[in-house]
């Protein structure tokens, strides 16, 4: 079945990069997203990547893509206080619909 | 900037009362979602709409709960008898075709 896995919880200090990681298990997905969600808000869109593509890199944000190991990572680089809040992974399921299966997100805490 | 909007942002109720949500997504979004994240856990997909058609309500629990997209275009959840445990964020969103969804802010439900 479908399910994404990720670590709950990431302390980082400001100004260092943070690495957030996800495991899918749906080798069929077609997208693999990044969405964050601050406190008492709905989610936001970040970054997301084509399963045919290993990396893509936007701005402070880096993605990798292992489908050997259906592993995705999110690399934040020069953490700020601002990046504090819960970002979590989904993958499309096929099926024609875009229906998106989410994991159950990593907090991420940014201190001076 | 479109969004999607929702209403009411917050609802309090006793249980066994009947309560409703409203999601009106971006223009011309044919898809329509609802999602509802449980605290500390990722959103879990309740029912899909393409256009005015169900597409997927698999894990909507029928007995107490259903959706309705009328014309294609705003949708509303519905929950009646209000159960405890159905105290959660109700997340709405909207795609078009890209697989990028756009969340509205919410709508947190409690349950007495």
């Amino acid at each position: 079945g479908e399910d994404v896995e990720q670590s709950l919880f990431l302390s980082v200090r400001e100004g260092d990069s943070s690495v957030i990681n996800c495991t899918y298990t749906d080798s069929s997905s077609t997208y693999l997203y990044w969405y964050k969600q601050e406190p008492g808000a709905g989610l936001q869109l970040l970054t997301y990547i084509f399963s045919n593509m290993d990396m893509k890199q936007d701005q402070r944000l880096t993605v990798l893509l292992n489908k050997k190991d259906k592993h995705l990572s999110l690399r934040i680089a020069d953490t700020q206080t601002g990046d504090s809040a819960i970002y979590f992974c989904a993958e499309s399921s096929p099926g024609g619909y875009n229906k998106l299966i989410f994991g159950a997100g990593t907090r991420l805490a940014v201190h001076p | 900037e479109a969004e999607v909007a929702q209403s009411p942002r917050y609802k309090i109720t006793e249980k066994s009362q009947a309560v409703a949500f409203w999601c009106d997504p971006i223009s011309g979004h044919a898809t329509l979602y609802w999602y509802r994240q449980i605290l500390g856990q990722g959103p879990e997909l309740l029912v899909q709409f393409q256009d005015e058609s169900v597409v997927d309500d698999s894990q909507l629990p029928k007995d107490r709960f259903s959706a309705e997209r009328l014309k294609g275009v705003d949708s509303t959840l519905k929950i009646q008898p209000a159960e405890l445990g159905d105290s959660a964020m109700y997340l709405c969103a909207s795609s078009w075709n890209t697989g990028e969804l756009f969340f509205g802010e919410g709508s947190r439900l409690t349950v007495l």
